[in-house]
């Protein structure tokens, strides 16, 4: 079964603290693994993806299967980058729908 | 960017009436829309998968007699919710994915549905 876990409903760290968001996934065949967030009032967008290997506004993630995580990381945690955070997968052998988890909240506080 | 335009963005019904919600592709073809359902502070629970000139295609548990999804051209999904029960109040998001595996998701903004 797939599964997405987030075990950190609410993350608060201050400003300038880094920030480290969990996610875990459960998929027997080679997934693809997404960030997505979701500011205030705003709709879901892309943050980015483990195929991608790239830095956004700051965050990376890497893909570990040993583990079977793609944690959400950013060194330095900005006021802006409040919202919440989810993470999700997209199975190989399915007809590329997402399936999300809980979703984190982070906070930054000034 | 793909941009999908969902309506309404709220609407509330009484019991036992039906609510249609659109979502439109507006710079894209989208061959794949997902219908997801949102329960407060809870994650986005994908309800079904729908095609282009397909039927839907549902999630354990979700009943398609009650969540009528159709897509019936290439920017156009709509989900019409049956017989609404206060049960079924949520928020409903759907998401678009036009051609080609590498083409990202886009989502729509939302509707809040309240049934009274």
């Amino acid at each position: 079964a797939q599964r997405v876990t987030q075990p950190e409903k609410l993350l608060s760290v201050f400003k300038g603290a880094p920030v480290e968001l969990k996610c875990n996934y459960s998929y027997s065949g080679s997934p693809e693994l997404f960030w997505y967030v979701q500011y205030s009032r705003q709709r879901l967008q892309l943050l980015l993806r483990h195929i991608s290997r790239e830095s956004i506004k700051g965050f990376t993630a890497d893909l570990n299967k040993g583990e079977t995580s793609f944690h959400l990381k950013k060194p330095f945690a900005q006021e802006e980058d409040s919202a919440m955070y989810y993470c999700a997968l997209r199975g190989s052998s399915n007809t590329g729908k997402l399936i999300f988890g809980q979703g984190t909240t982070l906070q930054v506080k000034p | 960017g793909a941009v999908v335009s969902q309506h309404p963005s709220r609407v509330i019904c009484k019991s036992g009436t039906s609510v249609k919600i659109e979502c439109r592709s507006l710079d894209f073809q989208a061959t794949t829309m997902f219908w997801y359902r949102q329960f407060p502070k809870q994650s986005l629970m994908l309800m079904a998968t729908s095609n282009e000139g397909s039927k839907a295609t549902y999630e354990q548990g979700v009943e398609k007699d009650k969540f009528l999804i159709n897509h019936a051209s290439l920017t156009l999904s709509t989900l019409t919710v049956t017989s609404a029960h206060p049960e079924d109040s949520s928020f409903y998001i759907c998401s678009a994915r036009g051609t080609g595996s590498n083409y990202g998701y886009t989502f729509g903004s939302g509707t809040r549905l309240t049934v009274v």
